[in-house]
């Protein structure tokens, strides 16, 4: 079964440099997303990406943040300026019309330590 | 605010048995309801995907129900396993691909 994947698995930065963080959606898919997971917390949602632009954002997504699909199979979350706060997990998503409509399916994440 | 409560943060429950597991929101219309498995340190994997208008749906072992009127969504796992032990999250979507509100989720644990 087609699966998401995300690189790398975890990724250790200073505070203020900047990470991109990689992820290559399901093949057919249509709908990216990236979500966060701080440690014992919920899922937040963090943006929506469609058709080469942004389809929706949470008060998370600053200034500091921003997405990119540099080709047909690479789905980038890029920070520019890394804060502690920065640190969690990071899950892309994608989805499809279809039978399988609505649906998100997660990659493995990303654990970013900012210190 | 929009919130959504899912029951206890663990249930512990012997094999074999039935887990239910409650996923409950306010302030909210979502047009689907998404349950998820997630297990320490990984991502969410998809289960079940329930709309609206539907009252119930089932997948091998796995049963949701969605109650618009009481603004609930049970999600039940029959004859568990010592496997089936992980969290459990719900997640809201309000409709077409939009983003997905999730639940802190409840910790499943099947004791043999």
């Amino acid at each position: 079964e087609p699966e998401v994947t995300q690189t790398p698995s975890h990724q250790v930065t200073q505070m203020g440099q900047e990470v991109i963080l990689r992820c290559v959606p399901i093949s057919n898919h249509l709908y990216f997303y990236w979500y966060r997971q701080i440690l014992g917390q919920k899922v937040e949602f963090l943006v929506s990406f469609y058709n080469n632009e942004i389809s929706e954002k949470s008060e998370i997504f600053d200034d500091q943040f921003s997405v990119e699909r540099p080709d047909g199979s690479n789905f980038t979350l890029k920070i520019r300026s890394t804060k502690l706060e920065d640190s969690a997990m990071y899950f892309c998503a994608s989805s499809t019309p279809g039978t399988r409509f609505y649906e998100q399916y997660f990659g493995p994440g990303t654990r970013l330590t900012v210190t | 605010s929009q919130k959504i409560e899912q029951n206890s943060e663990a249930l512990n429950i012997q094999e074999g048995k039935t887990a239910t597991l409650t996923c409950n929101y306010t302030n909210y219309s979502p047009a689907y309801l998404q349950w998820y498995r997630q297990d320490p340190g990984r991502g969410p994997v998809f289960l079940l995907l329930i709309r609206e208008n539907e009252k119930e749906k089932r997948k091998e072992r796995l049963k949701v129900t969605f109650d618009t009127t009481l603004k609930q969504s049970l999600f039940h796992i029959t004859a568990s396993q010592p496997a089936d032990s992980a969290t459990y999250l719900c997640a809201l979507g309000s409709g077409g691909y939009n983003k997905l509100i999730f639940g802190a989720g409840t910790r499943l644990a099947v004791h043999p």
